[in-house]
């Protein structure tokens, strides 16, 4: 069965300073691979995809993300963040041979400080 | 345009009991899936329906059942409820059938089992 790990589950940082965020899933074969984001008082919404092609993906509000198919890792990056990044993150995989399933991590609450 | 809408917003059951949540779908979507997400943890998987037909279903038991109706909007059931059925249930609606779409997330329904 497919699984994602998201390695910290709180992160605390000042604005301006980078951000990294950690996501490994367990599946070998095909996957797609996503990132979602939760705002405070808002629903899940979608940062950033990868299906194919180049492995470094941008999203949106300056989100980037790294497949590494031999590490099975897609980490999320921003290079300098603001206050209103402060979300839940969500990592979250589906596995081509899974059919319509989508895997989750169990997210990695971010507090950007003023 | 309206989001992916869901009721009830809060529901309180005791054990044993029924009970039936409700989506409805952004305008023009047919898929709808639905998601369990217990505190702590990321979003879990419970079903697909596209056309009105299961085309996913996750890890749950038999007591978790759902449908979809010719408008597009869908019912979760979940009978014979446990405490550990307590939790955020959401649901999200995509243009199309499969995983690999974006999907657009309702505010979920917090349901509670005593």
């Amino acid at each position: 069965a497919q699984s994602v790990s998201q390695h910290n589950h709180h992160v605390i940082l000042s604005e301006a300073a980078s951000l990294e965020l950690g996501c490994n899933y367990s599946y070998g074969g095909t996957v797609n691979l996503f990132w979602y984001v939760q705002y405070p008082g808002q629903h899940l919404q979608l940062l950033l995809k990868y299906f194919s092609g180049d492995p470094l993906v941008k999203g949106i509000k300056g989100f980037e993300a790294e497949f590494i198919k031999s590490k099975f890792s897609f980490n999320l990056r921003k290079p300098s963040v603001q206050w209103s990044d402060t979300a839940e993150y969500f990592c979250a995989v589906n596995a081509q041979a899974a059919g319509n399933k989508l895997t989750f991590g169990g997210g990695t609450r971010v507090l950007v400080k003023p | 345009d309206a989001g992916v809408t869901q009721s009830p917003t809060h529901l309180i059951k005791t054990r044993g009991q029924h009970v039936t949540l409700r989506c409805s779908p952004i305008s023009g979507h047919k898929s709808v899936s639905w998601y369990q997400q217990v505190l702590g943890q990321g979003p879990q998987f419970i079903f697909q329906y596209y056309e009105k037909e299961e085309r996913g279903r996750g890890n749950f038991p038999d007591r978790f059942s759902a449908r979809q109706f010719p408008n597009y909007s869908s019912e979760l059931n979940v009978n014979a409820l446990l405490l550990g059925d307590s939790a955020l249930y959401l649901c999200a609606s995509s243009p199309r059938e499969g995983a690999t779409y974006e999907q657009y997330f309702g505010p979920g329904t917090r349901l509670t089992v005593t």
